[in-house]
């Protein structure tokens, strides 16, 4: 059973293109979060959002918009892409009232820009 | 800003051998975590030690944290080849519910 699934798993696209990337939870979870894995592994905390609200938005390009239809869901739109967006991008959720600190992740979708 | 920075980069053991792997961070926390990721795969939760707490065991796994120094270790035992993977340290900031700082990571290989 997928507790955090994402799709699709590989995105290539070209410059300037809109794309979105789909994330959902089946661990009844009420936060969710997007984070960036550039290519020298580093991770960073992009979107977190509780109960299908917005509560950390760290200093990304407002291109990158995320969406939570429900707590199950929390998608991320990216619009006009660049080269420097390429990176693997994970979804992570957590359940901020009896386990706040830890995080489920899914697999990761790796996006290259071209 | 970046939280966390980890040390060695990169740990090269035979299988059998401890690891340890350091970590240190800027400002004060609620509490640290360790996550390991699988090359291709997303990471997977090991281990929280709170700030309050100086040690912490789980399995083979052992947690310390010094917070006057600002820096835990991780130590696997009589490591496997399955426990090849990137290990990530992870801290919350005090004052913050959920937000996760992680650092630049050690890449383990075990070899048999």
């Amino acid at each position: 059973d997928t507790a955090v699934s994402q799709t699709p798993k590989y995105l290539v696209t070209q410059m300037g293109n809109d794309k979105s990337i789909k994330c959902e939870q089946n661990l009844g979870h009420d936060t969710m979060y997007w984070y960036k894995q550039d290519s020298k592994k580093f991770l960073k905390i992009m979107f977190s959002y509780n109960n299908k609200e917005l509560i950390i938005n760290e200093t990304v390009p407002n291109r990158f918009s995320p969406k939570s239809p429900d707590k199950a869901h929390l998608n991320l739109h990216i619009n006009s892409l660049e080269l420097g967006d390429s990176a693997v991008y994970f979804c992570a959720s957590s359940h901020l009232t009896t386990h706040p600190y830890e995080q489920y992740f899914g697999p990761g979708t790796r996006l290259t820009v071209t | 800003s970046q939280q966390g920075e980890e040390d060695p980069q990169a740990l090269s053991i035979q299988e059998g051998e401890n690891a340890t792997m350091n970590c240190s961070y800027k400002t004060s926390i609620n509490n640290l975590q360790w996550y390991r990721q699988n090359s291709g795969r997303g990471l997977v939760h090991l281990i929280l030690i709170r700030s309050n707490e100086r040690e912490k065991h789980s399995g083979r796994l052992r947690v310390t944290l010094d917070t006057s120094k600002k820096s835990s270790s991780l130590l696997i035992t009589a490591s496997r080849a399955a426990d090849t993977a990137s290990y990530f340290c992870a801290t919350v900031p005090t004052g913050t519910a959920s937000k996760l700082t992680f650092g630049t990571g050690t890449r383990l290989q075990v070899t048999l």
